[in-house]
Parts: C-alpha cells; sequence; structure tokens
C-alpha cells in the first residue's frame, strides 16, 4: 500500500514553459485535491475532485488546469509556469466520512 | 468563511519538558479540527483529529490536543518533548461548506525546535 504518489519529486522549469505534476493513491478514496505550500503561509487549496469525472476551484485555482483521469489518479497541469508558482505543492486523498486527508510526499518547483 | 490562526511562527523548548502550541480557529458550526507535522522535505503526516465527544484527543508520538469552545482553541500538547519533535506543525479545520468538498483550511505552521 503506497499511499499517496507524486512524480516527479523536483522540477525546474523556465517562465512560460508548461509541465504536469502527477498524483496517484491506492485506497480508494472518492476525494482528492491538490494544495500549494508557500512558507509563512501553510498549505492553501488549488483544486479539488469530490469524485471521478468532477473537477472544482479551490482558493487559488489561477494559472493551473486540473484532470481527474479516474479514480487513483489526479494530475495538475501548469500551462505556462510563472515564478510566483514557484512552491511545494502537495496532492492528498481523503476516506470517507470525517476521516483525515493523506498527504503525498510533495513536488517542489523553481520556476525561473 | 473559516480561518486557522496559530499565533507563534516558533516554539523552542528543552528536552523533557511539556511543549505548547498554540491553534485557534473561526468556523460557523462545529467544527473538525486536526493536527498535522511536516519533518523536513516530507509531505504532512495526521497526528490527531477532534470530531466531537471528549474535548482532550490523544494521538500519534504521545501528542493530545485539547478542544475548548468557548476560548475556539484547539492546543497540541506533549507532556515531555523529544529532540525527534522538532518540526513544523499545522493545525487545520475541515471545510464544512459545499457538497464533497471536504478540503482543509490551515494556519501558517509553527515550528518546533526541541532542545538537547
Amino acid at each position: 500500500n503506497a499511499g499517496v504518489t507524486q512524480t516527479p519529486k523536483f522540477q525546474v522549469l523556465k517562465t512560460g514553459q508548461s509541465m504536469t505534476l502527477q498524483c496517484a493513491q491506492d485506497m480508494n478514496h472518492n476525494s482528492m485535491y491538490w494544495y500549494r505550500q508557500d512558507p509563512g503561509m501553510g498549505l492553501r487549496l488549488i483544486y479539488y475532485s469530490a469524485s471521478e469525472g468532477t473537477t472544482d476551484k479551490g482558493e487559488v485555482p489561477n494559472g493551473y488546469n486540473v484532470s481527474r483521469l479516474n479514480k487513483r489518479e489526479f494530475s495538475l497541469r501548469l500551462e505556462s509556469a510563472a515564478p510566483s508558482q514557484t512552491s511545494v505543492y502537495f496532492c492528498a486523498s481523503i476516506q470517507p466520512g470525517v476521516g483525515e486527508q493523506y498527504f503525498g510526499p510533495g513536488t517542489r518547483l523553481t520556476v525561473t | 468563511a473559516q480561518s486557522v490562526a496559530q499565533p507563534e511562527d516558533q516554539v523552542n523548548v528543552a528536552e523533557g519538558n511539556p511543549l505548547t502550541v498554540k491553534c485557534t480557529y473561526s468556523v460557523s458550526g462545529n467544527p473538525y479540527l486536526f493536527w498535522y507535522v511536516q519533518y523536513p522535505n516530507r509531505g504532512l503526516q495526521f497526528l490527531l483529529k477532534y470530531i466531537t465527544g471528549d474535548n482532550l484527543v490523544k494521538g500519534s508520538y504521545g501528542f493530545e490536543a485539547e478542544f475548548n469552545k468557548s476560548q475556539t482553541s484547539f492546543h497540541l500538547k506533549k507532556p515531555s518533548a523529544l529532540v525527534s519533535d522538532s518540526a513544523l506543525y499545522f493545525c487545520a479545520v475541515r471545510d464544512m461548506g459545499g457538497t464533497g468538498r471536504r478540503a482543509l483550511t490551515f494556519g501558517s505552521g509553527t515550528r518546533l525546535q526541541v532542545q538537547p
């Protein structure tokens, strides 16, 4: 049981380049999330997917798109990276009911 | 809108002493509260949660948290700190709005440094 996995672990992009961050969970969870972590700001929600086939915006969606490929996988795409998107990105999933969220190890992204 | 405040950027404590990491929250309705820990270059690990019931919640690694509804607080505590407890701690409240969202709103984090 790997839990929540993310690829890549590290990435450096130039301004204007695009990339996709991958996330997968093997816990059969319905809901999945993308957060970004910036110093002194905690984690902020970018997008979420309450169930397979649905996605919705969080607090900071601008500059991002997501795809819920199937129940296991939820990807985050940066179409045209900007230095303001330099951050650590975490994927999470949640079990039904009032359970806690499970987080992946994170992707550290630097945009120059 | 709901919010979480962690008033201390850093807490320093000597090994063996008790520790407290503070958290206050603002929600409409009953809160679902969580504490997570993050070690360097790692993801967030769940420590404990308050949903309902006993105001003193026990969690992983000897941590506990006290829910106080009148003070809207959910402070994290441990009776005897270890050097290995040094990490970044986040308090969070579950989003209760909207169908299926169930996202977390996080505080800004508190860095705990335990000195030997």
